[in-house]
């Protein structure tokens, strides 16, 4: 059973950029929470995908987009990238969409936003 | 809204028991999770409870009272691998972590 992957692990971008991090989830899972975790904190919830749709959405602004595909990867968008975006970022699956269901973490990608 | 409280550091010893509280806040409530990150890694999941009472997992043990917005995670026969943070997060759509509890396991 293959676990949650994430891709790049390190990424270093200047402010306006834009950046797309990529996540595969664990085998047999359909859903897919986003999460920024910045130094010292919990992570923060971004977004859900389910199915491929949108299945809740954190206090992000619009320039933080994901897509999820049939095979259930997901991806994150962020555009205009600002200095706080400088963070931790994690994917996790889980079986299904409701809090009930264990999430299952990747090992994130570390951006730096210079 | 919802509010999580765990405290920022705490430190034990090595082979000694350590009990790391968390208190919420929540509106609707499906349950608790403790994850266990090491520094610069995922977190990792560790328990989950919905039910009042303790779950014993080998040396962790996760406690919940829902009436009083509580649970603790205890770790029993403390080992230098433990030292991590420790997140508990309230099992709703999405997971709302707390910020984490940083623990120092020293000789």
């Amino acid at each position: 059973e293959t676990g949650v992957t994430q891709s790049p692990t390190h990424l270093i971008k200047t402010r306006g950029q834009q950046v797309t991090l990529r996540c595969s989830s664990q085998s047999g899972h359909n859903t897919v929470s986003w999460y920024q975790q910045a130094l010292g904190q919990g992570p923060q919830f971004i977004f859900q995908y389910y199915r491929e749709e949108e299945n809740g959405r954190g206090n992000f602004p619009p320039r933080f987009s994901g897509l999820q595909f049939p095979n259930y990867s997901s991806e994150l968008n962020v555009n205009a990238l600002e200095l706080d975006d400088s963070a931790l970022y994690l994917c996790a699956s889980s079986l299904d969409p409701t809090g009930t269901d264990t999430q299952y973490f990747g090992p994130g990608t570390r951006l730096t936003v210079l | 809204g919802q509010n999580i409280d765990q405290p920022t550091e705490m430190t034990a010893t090595e082979g000694a028991i350590v009990q790391i509280n968390c208190t919420y806040q929540t509106s609707g409530f499906n349950g608790l999770f403790w994850y266990q990150q090491h520094a610069g890694e995922a977190p990792t999941f560790l328990s989950y409870n919905v039910l009042d009472g303790l779950e014993e997992k080998g040396r962790f043990s996760s406690f919940l009272s829902r009436s009083k917005g509580y649970s603790y995670l205890l770790l029993k026969e403390l080992q230098m691998k433990d030292s991590a943070s420790y997140l508990c997060a309230t099992g709703n759509t999405p997971l709302v972590f707390g910020k984490g509890t940083r623990l120092s396991v020293i000789a």
